[in-house]
């Protein structure tokens, strides 16, 4: 079983503010980064799938970044709004079919 | 959109007793999964199938677990006999190809509760 940390593991914002959290995972079994949202009563939604090095992939407010070599990607929410909030899951693939997915950090935008 | 849908929402069994968890997989999708989340922990991977057969399972997916597409569209797991650590949210996903950086859609999950 591959080790995927989240951190942190919540985090409660403001409404405007800005912010990022981690994933980190073994970088030996690298195939993809896979970020993936998840609302309360929803079900998870792909955000980003991440392959290369230094990959950075934008949709709308929110960003990636991977980092392959050193084992870890990064999330940004520039000004962060109420319906930002949910759980942001990461999962690494490796060979096969498999997803090994983090904890999650489940993120609060205070209005 | 397509979506992928699971039934029930909520199920409570008794301990010993069966349960079958439902699945609709996105109709053009070729891989398919469920995973599990016993709450406050992370997402496990329990099995994916392709090709009507079980490609990868994990050490949770014992005997008393079991998969099936019976009839090309639906795609149920089956717990022969519940226990009560059986109890977590059984999320199904699909995808369209294996390759990793196609992403998996998930349904909305059924919550399984074993008394």
């Amino acid at each position: 079983i591959l080790n995927v940390e989240q951190s942190p593991q919540s985090l409660h914002v403001q409404e405007g503010d800005s912010t990022n959290f981690t994933c980190s995972f073994p970088s030996s079994n690298f195939y993809a980064l896979h970020w993936y949202r998840w609302e309360t009563a929803k079900s998870p939604e792909a955000l980003f799938v991440m392959t290369l090095n230094g990959d950075e992939k934008k949709k709308g407010r929110i960003s990636a970044t991977l980092n392959t070599k050193e084992g870890y990607s990064y999330l940004y929410i520039k000004g962060s709004q109420p319906e930002d909030s949910a759980t942001y899951l990461c999962a690494l693939a490796t060979t096969g079919n498999q997803f090994y997915f983090g904890t999650g950090t489940s993120l609060t935008v205070i209005p | 959109e397509p979506e992928v849908t699971q039934t029930p929402s909520h199920q409570v069994t008794q301990m010993g007793q069966e349960v079958i968890l439902r699945c609709v997989p996105i109709s053009n999708h070729l891989y398919f999964y469920w995973y599990r989340q016993i709450l406050g922990q992370k997402v496990e991977f329990l099995v994916s199938f392709y090709n009507n057969e079980i490609s990868e399972k994990s050490e949770i997916f014992d005997d008393q677990f079991s998969v099936e597409r019976p009839d090309g569209s639906n795609f149920t797991l089956k717990i022969r006999s519940t226990k009560l650590e059986d109890s977590a949210m059984y999320f199904c996903a699909s995808r369209l190809r294996a390759p990793y950086n196609s992403p998996l859609h998930f349904g909305n999950g059924t919550r399984l509760t074993v008394t």
